[in-house]
């Protein structure tokens, strides 16, 4: 499975958007790549999942370049409500189900 | 659907108990997951079953831990002796494979101390 890095932190403002990276140089051709959210004292939640190009729902954005190298979870407009872990996860149908957990980028939203 | 449940939310044990941490997934969903998260660790996957077959079992800690799951509503994970150093919250998640996203649904979790 691919090996994600993505910054353990980040600092933002009410009514901002932020956009946390994901870098994955090893990724596979049949690889997703999945974000996740993580509440304290809760499980992670799915947010969204691409394969290439853009992929936006009623949550976030997620880009990916045409190498697929690196990927960008944005978040518009974000409340406090959306301080949490946020997790990159690189990952393929036929992996089994199985699924990495990476450090995952702390979101601090500030008012 | 009630979503993935967990028992118990929290359990506090002595060293060397035995410890049976409970999930039933999501119906319908063919893979099974135990996770542990820990500060110094993260969130590790221990073991995962796919239609109630273990699958990968290559993150369980040592052979104190086992995992089972006898039917596709209900798994365990259970610790015998227990020891401090297990001390973590456990999440259970499932997921279907003939869902449009690979998503996995996690369960609340169940805090575990061993003192």
């Amino acid at each position: 499975l691919a090996k994600t890095t993505q910054p353990i932190s980040m600092d933002s403002y009410e009514g901002q958007e932020v956009n946390i990276t994901c870098s994955h140089n090893n990724i596979a051709t049949n690889d997703y790549i999945t974000w996740y959210q993580q509440f304290p004292s809760q499980g992670p939640r799915f947010i969204i999942q691409g394969y290439k190009t853009k992929v936006t729902n009623e949550v976030a954005s997620l880009f990916i370049p045409a190498d697929r190298k690196s990927s960008t979870l944005s978040l518009p407009r974000v409340s406090l409500s959306d301080t949490a872990v946020y997790y990159c996860l690189v990952g393929g149908y036929n992996q089994g189900g199985k699924l990495i957990f990476g450090q995952g980028t702390e979101l601090s939203v500030k008012p | 659907d009630a979503g993935v449940i967990q028992s118990p939310r929290h359990e506090v044990t002595e060293m060397g108990q035995e410890v049976t941490l409970r999930c039933k997934p999501i119906s319908g969903h063919d893979y099974l997951f135990w996770y542990r998260q820990t500060m110094m660790r993260g969130l590790e996957l221990l073991i995962y079953f796919n239609n109630n077959v273990p699958i990968d079992d290559s993150g369980m800690p040592e052979d104190r831990f086992s995992a089972k799951m006898p039917n596709a509503s209900f798994s365990t994970l259970k610790i015998q002796p227990s020891e401090p150093r297990d001390s973590a919250v456990y999440f259970c998640a499932s997921s279907s494979q003939l869902a449009e996203a690979y998503e996995q649904y996690f369960g609340p979790g169940t805090r575990l101390t061993v003192t």
